[in-house]
């Protein structure tokens, strides 16, 4: 069995400030990581995704993840945030077993970026 | 090169009606999967579809069904529609196996009355 842990429903920061997204994994397997976000009224696109190889990842716009498997974390952050970053952010994992493809989303943490 | 397209964007049911979504990957892309997200629930995963077959399955009951087609274009129907079923319907497309990442369409947004 697989899940994520979204630490926050709901994260505000100023625009400039460092953003931190907090997620805890359980995976019974050597699990992939990802992180996607949500725009109002539009779809999913990946941020940047860990598949054990290294563990600090970069994505796109200046996030990136850490994972630590001692701390079961892989916590999303960026050092400078943007009223762009505006949006709703899901912590994913999928397991590795076989060619199945199933995600688990994490509930979630809606992004306010205030002035 | 094209996203993963969903038709139609936006659907009005009315309830035990049934209805039929659409989805086209991208180009290569054999794999296909379907989510539902809604306020309550958030997102879940309803089926993945491979080469015609289904290779995986969600909690979710049987009125909840999909197909794909030989060029991997897939569809979903939800029979007898209940209130509940008003969500956001995403599909998703990847390359086969390993840890390949998953790319979402736009979503069709059903509302059922």
């Amino acid at each position: 069995a697989q899940s994520v842990t979204q630490l926050d429903s709901h994260v505000s920061v100023s625009e400039g400030t460092p953003v931190l997204l907090r997620c805890n994994y359980s995976s019974s397997y050597s699990p992939s990581l990802f992180w996607y976000v949500q725009h109002p009224n539009k779809g999913l696109q990946l941020l940047l995704k860990y598949t054990s190889a290294a563990t600090l990842v970069k994505g796109i716009n200046g996030f990136e993840a850490e994972f630590k498997k001692s701390e079961t974390s892989f916590h999303l952050t960026k050092p400078s945030a943007h009223m762009s970053d505006a949006a709703e952010y899901f912590c994913v994992v999928r397991a590795n077993t076989g060619t199945a493809s199933k995600l688990t989303f994490g509930t979630g943490t809606r992004l306010q970026v205030t002035l | 090169k094209a996203g993963v397209t969903q038709t139609p964007r936006y659907l009005i049911k009315t309830r035990g009606q049934q209805v039929t979504l659409s989805c086209s990957p991208i180009s290569g892309h054999r794999s296909v999967s379907w989510y539902q997200q809604t306020p309550g629930q958030g997102l879940q995963f309803l089926f993945e579809y491979f080469s015609e077959t289904q290779r995986n399955k969600g909690n979710f009951p049987g009125r909840f069904s999909g197909r794909q087609f030989s060029n991997s274009r897939s569809e979903m129907n939800v029979s007898t529609l209940e209130l509940g079923d008003s969500a956001l319907y995403l599909c998703a497309s990847s390359t086969p196996g390993g840890p390949s990442e998953q790319f979402f369409g736009p979503g069709t947004r059903l509302t059922v009355l």
